[in-house]
């Protein structure tokens, strides 16, 4: 139990669905963000939020749609996604600012992550 | 941030010392080396970090020379649970938004029994 909770673990869909990916930490971070990881093929960063504010979107395809309400939570909205877009997405949050070793050692803790098919 | 170069694949059996040797020449002066172990379908796990000479916990060991271009995880007497992809990254110390944390492709280390 890292204190993230990804939801939902698994989900299957077609490209014409929209759904939507959860994350919530209970570790009072103020940094959180969205990887993604294709079968064996390095952790991808897809986006980083810090304080609520988005940081970073490295380079993501408009299909996928983040949302950060408050600084514990963060979605991932998912529309007209494409068989390749099948993979594992992990959530990871911080309390130093992204990248960064500040007050801690700049720890990334990680969810258990959603296991997302296209069909 | 300094690119970070380590092995993708390394063999060991149950009970032997494994050092995983990662290079980042380009490391800077305010720069930290941490170490990660994914297992698969879960999301990567912290190890260890540290910034000069030699740090221990009650995982494993990193070793930092003094030029700190590189630096060696050691799993000490490994055993089939530590089958793992492990990485290596580097993290700039202070409070500023400019940090990446980017995962390279990691050390798969696969123990045999």
């Amino acid at each position: 139990e890292t204190g993230v909770t990804q939801t939902p673990r698994h989900l299957v869909m077609g490209m014409t669905n929209k759904k939507s990916l959860k994350c919530e930490q209970h570790l009072g971070h103020n940094a959180m963000y969205w990887y993604k990881q294709s079968a064996k093929k390095p952790l991808e960063l897809m986006f980083v939020y810090n304080f609520k504010e988005q940081t970073e979107n490295n380079s993501v395809p408009s299909r996928f749609s983040p949302e950060c309400p408050n600084s514990s939570h963060l979605f991932l909205h998912l529309h007209t996604l494409q068989p390749e877009d099948s993979a594992l997405y992990l959530c990871a949050s911080s309390q130093d600012p992204p990248g960064t070793v500040f007050r801690g050692t700049g720890e990334l803790f990680f969810g258990e992550g959603s296991r997302l098919t296209v069909l | 941030l300094a690119k970070t170069t380590q092995p993708i694949s390394m063999d060991s059996y149950e009970g032997q010392e494994v050092n995983i040797t990662c290079s980042h020449n380009n490391i800077a002066t305010n720069d930290y080396i941490t170490w990660y172990q994914q297992f698969p379908s879960q999301g990567p796990r912290f190890i260890i970090q540290g910034y000069k000479t030699k740090v221990t916990n009650e995982v494993a060991s990193l070793f930092i020379p003094a030029d700190r271009k590189s630096s060696t995880l050691s799993l000490p007497r490994v055993s089939l649970s530590d089958t793992a992809v492990y990485y290596c990254l580097v993290v700039r110390s202070g409070s500023s938004n400019t940090g990446k944390l980017i995962f390279g492709q990691g050390t798969t280390l696969q123990v045999k029994p």
